[in-house]
């Protein structure tokens, strides 16, 4: 089985400012790995995810994210935040035979104006 | 942009009664899931559905968990007789393959069970 930690539960930033929201996962099993927000009142919308090749991947919203095997790490960084950036972000794997996401706690990205 | 659809968006219903959450998946998506989120938890895998019958399910569906996909574009979580602990948001999620495909997911159903 697969899990995510993601160790901050909450994160405030000023606006301008840069961010990294980390998430750490162990797994037996070769995982994608994905990152989701989720805005108020509002579904799961896929930031970014990994599959293979580039350990850097780009996503919306001017969202990044690096997968670093030996660290079992996939944080999530954006160079600089906007106040609608304000959201929970979970990260997310899965292991590549099967089907089912598990997800992290969850951080929530509070951006200050 | 397709998306999908979950109805209700809150449902409060009686301890030992049984509910219905209905999802609409992105249309021409073949794999449909069911994941909850008890406030203040991570979100957590109950099942996937593919081909008219369950691909895999979690320890959590058990018994009193079934799904359906009763007609060509809903796919229906029914819990037979909710119990407090049932109270979660409960989200639908559709891709258009396995494994690596993204999967979609709906704006989720407040369930409350008192």
């Amino acid at each position: 089985a697969q899990s995510v930690t993601q160790l901050d539960s909450q994160v405030p930033v000023f606006e301008e400012a840069p961010v990294e929201l980390r998430c750490n996962y162990s797994s037996s099993v070769s995982v994608y790995l994905f990152w989701y927000v989720q805005y108020p009142n509002q579904g799961l919308q896929l930031l970014l995810k990994y599959l293979s090749g580039s350990t850097l991947v780009k996503g919306i919203n001017g969202f990044e994210a690096e997968f670093n095997k030996s660290q079992t790490s996939f944080h999530l960084r954006k160079p600089s935040v906007h106040i609608s950036d304000t959201a929970e972000y979970f990260c997310a794997v899965r292991g590549t035979g099967a089907n089912n996401l598990f997800f992290g706690t969850g951080t929530r990205l509070t951006v200050i104006p | 942009e397709p998306e999908v659809t979950q109805t209700p968006s809150h449902q409060v219903t009686q301890m030992g009664q049984e509910v219905i959450l209905r999802c609409v998946p992105i249309s021409n998506h073949l794999y449909f899931y069911w994941y909850r989120q008890i406030l203040g938890q991570k979100v957590e895998f109950l099942v996937s559905f593919y081909n008219n019958e369950i691909s895999e399910k979690s320890e959590i569906f058990d018994d009193q968990f079934s799904v359906e996909r009763p007609d060509g574009s809903n796919f229906t979580l029914k819990i037979r007789s909710t119990k407090l602990e049932d109270s979660a948001m409960y989200f639908c999620a559709s891709s258009p393959g396995p494994s690596a495909e993204t999967q979609y997911f709906g704006p989720g159903t407040r369930l409350l069970v008192l």
